[in-house]
Formats: structure tokens, sequence, C-alpha cells
């Protein structure tokens, strides 16, 4: 099955600096890959997914890089804020054209945190 | 507020018991999943249903079940509980048809065995 590793485990930034989340997937057949934010005693959100048609997607401050040949795929985030403090779940999973979604396989997760 | 809600949000048993936790995926969802989320091992995919049927299966112990009803709530059924099982128990649910694959999760259920 696919198996998906994640770092850095815990990424320090100081407030307004980037912070880049990489992660590598192992199933070449894969083909969706979304970003989740989970914050203090809430389930996780998604922020940013990308499709393996696509090598970047954008939004806002939030970024993720994909590429496929080898395998791994990063989110960037900008000028980063006290709010983005969270954990960060890279996933990956294949897409079924006949509806529903894949039980997602998620990286073990980045605990970002933001110093003022 | 992701619209999916489980219950309970909090329950202590001891060895050897079992029990059952609940979700109501978001409305008009047909998928819903479940995940175990400990410390160690981060969030791990246990089962998938859709629309009342298994459509994947992942490290779901033995010791573990569940089933999606008719009205597409779904239950996860953890038995001969050992200490290893406490943790937090998601369920997401998603849109059974169409091009997003987001998915929505609950608030979780905390499994606390002694």
């Amino acid at each position: 099955g696919e198996n998906v590793e994640q770092h850095p485990s815990t990424l320090s930034v100081q407030e307004g600096d980037s912070a880049v989340i990489k992660c590598t997937y192992s199933d070449s057949a894969s083909n969706y890959f979304p970003w989740y934010k989970q914050e203090l005693g809430k389930g996780p959100q998604l922020i940013i997914d990308i499709r393996s048609n696509v090598g970047e997607k954008k939004d806002q401050r939030i970024a993720v890089t994909l590429n496929k040949t080898a395998k791994h795929f990063s989110l960037h985030i900008t000028e980063t804020q006290p709010e983005d403090s969270a954990v960060y779940f890279c996933a990956a999973s294949r897409r079924r054209s006949g509806g529903g979604a894949d039980g997602l396989t998620f990286g073990k997760g980045t605990h970002l945190i933001i110093q003022p | 507020d992701s619209g999916v809600t489980q219950t309970p949000k909090h329950l202590i048993t001891a060895t050897g018991q079992r029990v059952t936790l609940r979700c109501s995926p978001r409305s008009g969802d047909l998928s819903v999943y479940w995940y175990q989320q400990s410390l160690d091992q981060g969030l791990q995919f246990l089962i998938q249903y859709y629309n009342g049927e298994e459509r994947a299966k992942g490290n779901i112990l033995e010791r573990f079940s569940a089933q999606q009803f008719p009205d597409l709530h779904s239950e996860l059924n953890l038995s001969s509980l050992e200490l290893g099982d406490s943790a937090l128990y998601f369920c997401a649910s998603s849109v059974g048809t169409g091009r997003t694959g987001e998915l929505f999760f609950g608030e979780g259920s905390r499994l606390t065995v002694l």
C-alpha cells in the first residue's frame, strides 16, 4: 500500500518568515495530494490540494508543489502569522472515477510553531 | 463546523470492554471514513464506507468493526479493548460522486482505556 513520509516533525519559524514542509510518497498510482491543518482540539481541515496533472498550486499565502518523477510534494507558507501555528498533515490517495474517494494515507504530521 | 458529528466526545473504559463510536456525516455525503490518531502513529486510515457498502480497508484490527446504515450514519465498534487502543478516533465524510476530494472531519472521539 501507499506510504507517506513527512518532514520535519517540528518546525519553528519567526513570524513573517516562510515555512516549508516536505512529503514523499511511494505509490506511483497516487494522483491526489491534499494538505490538512489540525488545530488543537479539532479535526483536520483541508487547506489546499493538488492533483497529479498539475505541478504547482497557490492560494494566497499557501502554495503546494508536486514532483511526480521524484514522488515528492511540498507545502509552502509565506509571511507566516501566529494563527498558522498548528499541526499540518500531507496525504496521498487515488481518486476513483466511479465516485467516492480512496482512504487517504497521511504523513505523521508537522507541528508548526510561529515565534512572535 | 465541518457538519460531521461524532459522539461521544470522550469515553473512558476498562480493558476487555466494548465500545461503539457514532458518526453522522455531512448532509448529502455518501462516503464515511474512520481514522485513528495516536501520538506515535499519526492519522491511520481504518475503513471507508460508500452508500452503505464497505469501500476500502486500511489498518483495522479484527477486534474492530464498522458499518454504515441506510440513513448513512456510521458506527465503529471496538471490542476486547487494550491499553494501546487509547487514541482519538476521527470520522470523516466526503461527497460520493463528483470531482472534489475533500474530506470533512468531525472533532473526534477520545477513547481512554484504563
